[in-house]
């Protein structure tokens, strides 16, 4: 079944103490990204990968970290996290080209609580 | 600075009506997504409209695309509960489609 999975689902931290979400898909895309999602906010995309070690900003990168070391992996560290990194984190990947194509297929939500 | 304006953000609408979700943006793109959210769930590709004029149905929604005046609709027809959810609307801001704008969402309500 093709999807984007992440992990932890859920998380309740302290502020400072480091952590890593992963994302992983088997659809073989080029392309994955990392949202935030906040009430009243909508969705702010935060890092986007065009490929295995090309990465760039979004809106909201500060405070987050992200790497692409394998096409299938996309994980999102918040080295020091704080109170307003509190959020419904989305990773999404879509496949190069036209037509359509590059519909973003988004996992199932990481909610995350900074104390 | 780039925006995605929709309007209404809520939207409380009796069965068997008629609706239209509108998507306004301010930035030159030749690509418009629809997704759907239902609570606590993930997003759900609705549409991809990729040129001006384009229009796409999918059962009670049609959505379709301006791209001179930069605005997109999704239409509802005969609204039924099951179509209760958030809708976003997203434009892509570079060619490779990884970098979308989204707005901020319209939370449809739809009842008896």
């Amino acid at each position: 079944e093709a999807q984007v999975t992440q992990n932890p689902r859920y998380l309740i931290t302290v502020t400072g103490k480091k952590l890593t979400v992963t994302c992983s898909q088997n659809m073989n895309h080029e392309y994955m990204s990392w949202y935030r999602q906040d009430p009243g906010l909508g969705l702010r995309q935060i890092y986007y990968s065009m490929n295995v070690e090309v990465t760039d900003k979004g809106d909201v990168p500060e405070g987050y970290k992200v790497s692409r070391k394998e096409k299938r992996n996309f994980p999102l560290i918040l080295e020091s996290p704080s109170p307003n990194q509190t959020s419904l984190y989305f990773c999404a990947s879509s496949s190069h080209g036209g037509g359509g194509t590059d519909t973003q297929y988004f996992g199932p939500g990481t909610r995350l609580t900074v104390l | 600075e780039l925006k995605v304006e929709q309007n209404p953000l809520f939207l409380s609408m009796q069965e068997g009506k008629n609706y239209t979700i509108y998507c306004n943006y301010s930035t030159t793109s030749d690509r418009l997504y629809w997704y759907r959210q239902d609570p606590g769930k993930s997003l759900e590709s609705l549409f991809v409209l990729l040129s001006n004029g384009a229009v796409k149905q999918e059962g009670r929604l049609m959505a379709s695309l301006d791209t001179k005046a930069r605005l997109s609709t999704l239409h509802i027809t005969a609204a039924v509960h099951d179509l209760s959810a958030t809708y976003f609307c997203a434009v892509r801001i570079n060619q490779a489609g990884t970098a979308l704008i989204f707005g901020k969402g319209t939370t449809l309500s739809v009842s008896s």
